[in-house]
């Protein structure tokens, strides 16, 4: 079946650590790709999104993600989290059979000050 | 521009009854789209409308129902609650098709007792 993981449901960081959230989807064909945040209290907000071109996407606030083909993956990085980060991150990716997104389970960061 | 508005915000509904929800979109966003947002099952697509029209729907019972209006407002209905209808339903536009990612509402806690 079609589907968007996101292997990492909780993460706590300090801030300064590095971040890195997995997001892999089972679909051979033409994707595209998204990660939304979701801070607490707030709405869904778009991070970043690939559609083609150059698979290192740089999104809002430091965020970037990249996009292997070969692996199905498009994970989101972040040098240094900051406080302000804590959120939850949710994968998304269309073009699996339509263009309706299906979204990962998302992933919960915490990022202690 | 206003962001996706979703009335009301919270709900609290008798098992057995109906709810309706509503949504407006950004100006100039013909898309709508539902989701029901729940800790254990992230983000599950209900339907989408497009000028008036369910153009796709998702693996939901009958109990779900929506609807566009000519100035693209939408309404999603759901009859007969019951206690896993509990949710966050969030609201999502877009110019067609979610192809630049969706702008979400802040969602309608619905809790069913």
């Amino acid at each position: 079946a079609q589907s968007v993981s996101q292997h990492n449901h909780h993460v706590i960081l300090s801030e300064a650590a590095s971040l890195e959230l997995g997001c892999n989807y089972s679909y051979g064909g033409t994707v595209n790709l998204f990660w939304y945040v979701q801070y607490p209290g707030q709405h869904l907000q778009l991070l970043l999104k690939y559609f083609s071109g150059d698979p290192l996407v740089k999104g809002i606030k430091g965020f970037e993600a990249e996009f292997i083909k070969s692996k199905f993956s498009f994970n989101l990085r972040k040098p240094s989290v900051q406080w302000s980060d804590t959120a939850e991150y949710f994968c998304a990716v269309n073009g699996l059979g339509s263009y309706i997104p299906t979204f990962g389970r998302g992933t919960s960061l915490i990022v202690h000050p | 521009k206003a962001g996706v508005t979703q009335t009301p915000r919270y709900l609290i509904k008798t098992r057995g009854q109906q709810v309706t929800l509503s949504c407006s979109p950004i100006s100039g966003h013909r898309s709508v789209s539902w989701y029901q947002q729940t800790p254990g099952q992230g983000l599950q697509f209900l339907f989408e409308y497009f000028s008036e029209t369910q153009r796709n729907k998702g693996n939901f019972p009958g109990r779900f129902s929506g609807r566009q209006f000519s100035n693209s407002r939408s309404e999603m209905n759901v009859s007969t609650l019951e206690l896993g209808d509990s949710a966050l339903y969030l609201c999502a536009s877009s110019l067609d098709r979610g192809s630049d990612g969706y702008t979400f509402g802040s969602g309608t806690r619905l809790t069913v007792v």
